[in-house]
């Protein structure tokens, strides 16, 4: 069973394009997060979803971010016209949707680098 | 705000040292606990958890620590630190509408 698979590992964009991020979550997990990764700031919740379903994106930005999780392929987290302060490492996680353990599993992220 | 509070930004210890991390939520009704562990360059790995019973969770590597409902506190405890743990550390608490929200984080130094 493999992991939660997220790629790029890394990506580098110019100021004003568009940067899309993949998760691919574990087998049989329906629930995925994104959270952001600034030095000093710790792990900030972006978004939550379920397959073909945003349930909670109280931790997106207003304008350029948005995400998916389609019912099939993997999840995709995408900035629009991104600029410097986009920069930051890009986690993903996944968990199942019901079960006894309910831990989420990390991918190994995604570190944007906007130049 | 719903909130997860983790007190210590940095700690830094000799080898053999006792580490107590602090975390403090603000959720309301039934959360499930995490510790995970970050080391550097990796991913984030689960420590331990708790989600019901004896109060006293114990995780790999000789980690524990201590859900307090009365406190709405979840402290990390490992009684003797080696150099290898030198990582930083996150609390997470899963919320009864299944979001999990992280805390800022500690970042631990053990020095030899």
């Amino acid at each position: 069973n493999a992991g939660v698979m997220q790629n790029p590992r890394h990506l580098v964009r110019r100021r004003g394009q568009e940067a899309r991020l993949r998760c691919s979550p574990m087998k049989g997990h329906s629930h995925v997060y994104w959270y952001r990764q600034l030095p000093e700031e710790g792990l900030k919740f972006m978004v939550y979803l379920q397959k073909e379903n945003i349930i909670d994106e109280s931790g997106m930005p207003k304008e350029r971010f948005s995400a998916e999780f389609p019912k099939e392929g993997p999840s995709i987290l995408r900035i629009q016209q991104v600029v410097r302060g986009d920069s930051a490492a890009y986690f993903c996680a996944s968990s199942p949707i019901t079960g006894v353990n309910l831990e989420a599993f990390f991918g190994q992220g995604t570190r944007l680098t906007v130049v | 705000a719903q909130s997860v509070s983790q007190h210590n930004h940095h700690v830094i210890l000799s080898e053999a040292a006792s580490l107590e991390l602090g975390c403090n939520y603000s959720y309301g009704g039934t959360v499930n606990l995490f510790w995970y562990v970050q080391y550097p360059g990796q991913h984030l790995q689960l420590l331990l958890k708790y989600f019901s019973g004896d109060p006293l969770v114990k995780g790999i590597k000789g980690f524990e620590a201590e859900f307090i409902k009365s406190k709405f506190s979840f402290n990390l405890r490992k009684p003797s630190v080696q150099w290898s743990d030198t990582a930083e550390y996150f609390c997470a608490v899963r919320t009864g509408a299944n979001n999990l929200f992280f805390g800022t984080g500690t970042r631990l130094t053990v020095i030899p």
